[in-house]
């Protein structure tokens, strides 16, 4: 069965800086779909970047980036240019070719003004 | 852009009521997964539909149950409430299981549920 686990339950950042959140998960496939989701204090889960396993390029959006390493099962999420508004939980979610969602326990995200 | 729309948004129930809860998503969404998430925890799957019919169960209670209508839009029934089903209910939807999985899940802003 797929896992999917973020090993920082907690991070903090200074405004205007950059982090990086961990991601490894478990697979014996080799077509999968990895996301990650932003859920501030609203609650709301908002999808902020994915990843298809099979394109090597890192997926971008904007000051959100991926380094993904499949060989390493590994998928990071980093934040550029930190702002107040990017405090929130922070979730990596894989997604498997029959539909199967796992969500990691996720990552708090403090920005520090 | 339309998003998945749930209802209602807080619902306070009292042990042992029944609750519905209403799941309306994006349109030509034909997939919808309903999601608990207790406080300070990760979503958990309960259950999905592929054009109205289940596709996937997850840790769902007996008590709970759910069907997709023919309008694509999903309840969650929950029955015989117990303090331990406090939580926020997330629905979220995605298009085309299987040809286009690559498709995010797109979530509703949620209905806590408190039961007391």
């Amino acid at each position: 069965a797929q896992t999917v686990t973020q090993s920082q339950p907690e991070m903090s950042v200074q405004e205007a800086e950059t982090v990086t959140l961990s991601c490894t998960y478990d697979t014996s496939e080799s077509d999968y779909y990895l996301f990650w989701y932003k859920q501030p204090p609203s609650r709301q889960m908002i999808l902020v970047i994915r990843q298809e396993a099979y394109k090597q390029q890192n997926a971008t959006e904007n000051r959100f980036s991926v380094n993904f390493q499949k060989a390493a099962k590994s998928f990071s999420l980093k934040i550029s240019d930190s702002q107040l508004g990017d405090a929130a939980m922070y979730f990596c979610a894989y997604r498997s070719r029959d539909d199967k969602i796992i969500f990691g326990k996720g990552t708090r995200l403090h920005i520090l003004p | 852009a339309a998003g998945v729309i749930q209802s209602p948004r807080h619902l306070i129930k009292e042990k042992r009521e029944t609750a519905t809860l209403k799941c309306y998503p994006i349109p030509r969404h034909d997939t919808v997964y309903w999601y608990q998430q207790g406080p300070g925890q990760d979503p958990q799957f309960l259950i999905s539909f592929y054009e109205k019919m289940q596709s996937d169960k997850g840790s769902i209670p007996d008590r709970f149950s759910a069907q997709q209508f023919s309008d694509y839009h999903s309840e969650l029934n929950m029955s015989s409430l117990e303090l331990g089903d406090s939580a926020l209910y997330f629905c979220a939807s995605s298009s085309a299981k299987g040809a286009t999985y690559n498709s995010p899940l797109h979530f509703g802003n949620g209905t806590r549920l408190t039961v007391t």
